[in-house]
């Protein structure tokens, strides 16, 4: 069974760079057809959608978000990554990462989330 | 920006039947959207319900069943259950890598 798990800071100041990372177990992030993606929930708000990476490793970003936002990922270690600079108290969130499925164009498996704050 | 509308809150009676919709402020939703739902509960992650229009997740009740209903995907709870009190959210393919979750729908059985 494919398990997803994000880690990183769970506080991030103001105008820095919040990191996370997901660890992918029971399946690898080079497998064809699949991509990684991370989407946010602010407390007590929806979900959106952040961005992903594909399995060749072509990126792609929800627009507002796309100045900055970087996805990686590092196959050695079966990890993705996100990256958002210049946060703001806005950017506090649950993340998620999930694995997409390229067939149907939706996600399959989801990790737990990871709440990050940055204080206002 | 597109975005996608659902309804912000829905109840129903246990046993009832309550249908969901999703759709666009611009145009249609049709089965080339790939529409696709996830139910949440405090605290949880989304789980995966329906994806491909109608297609039911491993492990998903028969209850559920998702649609196209007009020019809106639609998600049908058909028997509800306590534990289907949760918070709904639709998200549309939109071509061109680009995903939208919908502002999702907060359904209480009651």
């Amino acid at each position: 069974q494919l398990q997803l798990q994000e880690s990183g800071p769970g506080l991030v100041k103001p105008s820095e760079t919040l990191s996370l990372t997901c660890t992918v177990s029971g399946g690898s992030v080079s497998s064809s057809s699949y991509y990684w993606s991370w989407i946010r929930q602010p407390p007590g708000k929806g979900l959106e959608w952040i961005g992903g990476i594909y399995y060749t490793g072509s990126t792609y970003y929800n627009p507002p978000l796309k100045s900055r936002v970087t996805i990686s990922v590092d196959t050695s270690k079966n990890q993705f990554s996100l990256k958002v600079n210049s946060v703001t108290a806005a950017d506090t969130a649950v993340y998620y990462c999930a694995r997409g499925s390229g067939w149907y164009w939706y996600f399959d498996f989801w990790g737990r989330g990871t709440l990050v704050t940055v204080p206002s | 920006q597109t975005v996608v509308t659902q309804e912000p809150s829905f109840s129903v009676s246990p046993g009832g039947t309550v249908t969901l919709t999703c759709g666009l402020s611009s145009g249609s939703v049709s089965t080339t959207f790939y529409p696709s739902w996830y139910q949440q509960t405090p605290g949880q992650a989304p789980r995966t319900l329906i994806y491909y229009t109608n297609t039911r997740s491993s492990g998903v009740p028969d209850r559920f069943s998702g649609s196209i209903l007009g020019n809106k995907a639609a998600l049908t709870i058909t028997g509800a259950q306590a534990d289907d009190e949760a918070d709904y959210y639709c998200v549309l393919y939109m071509g061109n890598d680009l995903w939208v979750f919908g502002g999702g729908t907060k359904l209480t059985v009651l």
